[in-house]
């Protein structure tokens, strides 16, 4: 069966700081993969979404960046980050072909920028 | 514009009660809809998801419903439960330029009461 882990689940990081959250997913090969932003009370927000190793696209311009170093690594990271940064990210997976296959999340990663 | 709207969007009610939560959406070309469940502090875990041409599906006691000429799709629970307690949230797949993206409703906060 397919697993999907982010971590570290909890982060609080000083204003300015760099960042990098880590996901993998197992039991898949050639996922689509994303990073949401989910803000209280709102909708979830798409950051990044990779097709391919090196391939990612980016949904909204901001400070943070994505990569993909392995079929089943994708990685959020920032360099300095902002108060406005704080939430909670998700990362997902789905398979690569179709509008109709399902999405799915990890556990998420709590940051606090302060 | 493409939009998903959801209400209320929150709700109190006792356990074992029924609750009906509501998605109305102006997407087009519509592809598919689904429902998530999303726990506090956790990824959202698919519920349901709808073609065009489905009406209604169900999932244990969770019953979505899609009338596609209104653009209006509800998610009903029968006999809830304090586990129900969660953020519900419906999402609509648009085609776009070719590929496929998500529209993310806010969600509806449902919380059950001993």
């Amino acid at each position: 069966s397919q697993t999907i882990h982010q971590w570290p689940a909890t982060l609080v990081q000083p204003v300015g700081s760099p960042l990098s959250l880590e996901c993998t997913v197992e039991g898949t090969s050639n996922p689509n993969l994303y990073w949401y932003r989910q803000a209280a009370g709102r909708g979830l927000q798409l950051l990044f979404y990779s097709v391919g190793i090196g391939q990612i696209s980016s949904e909204v311009p901001q400070n943070l960046s994505a990569s993909r170093p392995q079929d089943r690594q994708f990685i959020l990271s920032s360099k300095k980050l902002l108060l406005s940064d704080s939430g909670f990210y998700l990362c997902a997976w789905s398979v690569r072909r179709g509008s109709g296959n399902t999405i799915y999340f990890g556990e998420g990663s709590w940051l606090t920028v302060v | 514009k493409n939009q998903v709207e959801q209400s209320p969007q929150s709700l109190i009610i006792l356990e074992g009660k029924n609750c009906t939560l509501q998605c109305n959406y102006t997407v087009s070309p519509f592809s598919n809809l689904r429902w998530y469940k999303q726990d506090t502090g956790r990824g959202p875990v698919s519920l349901t998801i709808m073609t065009f041409s489905e009406n209604t599906k169900s999932n244990g006691r969770y019953t979505a419903t899609l009338d596609a000429d209104t653009k209006q799709s509800s998610l009903h629970i029968t006999a809830s439960q304090l586990s129900d307690s969660a953020s519900y949230i419906c999402v609509v797949s648009v085609i776009m330029d070719s590929n496929y993206q998500l529209i993310w409703g806010a969600g509806t906060k449902l919380i059950i009461k001993p």
